[in-house]
């Protein structure tokens, strides 16, 4: 079974730093990529940033790049989201998601299992 | 960046009736497309991937199709816990993107 600890989430003040941690278990962390999704209140969902199983590839929304660092220990089963400069606007439900495996297609792009997510606000 | 666009944006339906709902990509994403599920407070639930492939555990009542830039999800005999949010998403190219939710009441 698939399971997770989501960690790190809390009130920060703009211009602050967030480190947020997903601890995964029940499958074979390193062998899959993992993402960051988050949805403001009332909103909906908004992709953030992927990472290769390696973690040698990384990919961030234009409205995080340059801000937000994803990083993994695969030794750890871990996902890390660094996040600094932070702004009211990034105030949300911060979710990781598994990516799935299609073995019809070798297509590694899609989530199939999701944490349950931890609140990041951004405010004075 | 790739928009999609779900209709409708809420829909009323009543126990055992049939939905439909709609997602249109602005460019052609072949079938990189997934379906969500989603309750209040709680995470999204992956239903769809490769636009209709199952996920595993997700009963044969959600069913989907579409490839290039249309494409739906069809939910049937709706039962109370069927009752959420929808979203589509495109992974055919970064930045993914969703579509806005289609919120499912009973009517």
């Amino acid at each position: 079974e698939v399971q997770w600890l989501e960690s790190g989430g809390g009130l920060v003040q703009p211009g602050g730093s967030l480190r947020l941690s997903c601890a995964a278990s029940g499958f074979t962390f390193s062998s899959y990529g993992m993402s960051w999704v988050r949805q403001a209140p009332g909103k909906g969902l908004e992709w953030v940033s992927t990472i290769d199983r390696s973690g040698a590839g990384t990919y961030y929304a234009d409205s995080v790049k340059g801000r937000f660092t994803i990083a993994r220990d695969n030794s750890k089963n871990t996902l890390y989201l660094h996040m600094n400069s932070l702004r009211a606007e990034d105030t949300a439900v911060y979710y990781c998601a598994k990516h799935g495996y299609d073995i019809l297609t070798g297509s590694r792009g899609h989530f199939d299992y999701w944490g349950q997510g931890t609140l990041v606000t951004v405010s004075s | 960046d790739i928009q999609m666009t779900q209709s409708p944006s809420s829909v009323s339906a009543s126990e055992g009736d049939r939905v439909t709902i709609t997602c249109r990509a602005s460019q052609g994403i072949s079938n990189y497309l997934a379906w969500f599920q989603q309750k209040p407070g709680k995470a999204p639930k992956s239903l769809i991937y490769a636009a209709s492939s199952l996920q595993s555990g997700v009963p044969s009542k959600f069913s989907a199709s579409g490839s290039g830039t249309d494409f739906t999800l069809t939910i049937s005999s709706l039962q109370p816990e069927d009752f959420a949010t929808y979203y589509c998403q495109q992974y055919n190219s970064y930045p993914y993107t969703f579509g806005q939710g289609t919120k499912l009441e009973i009517k």
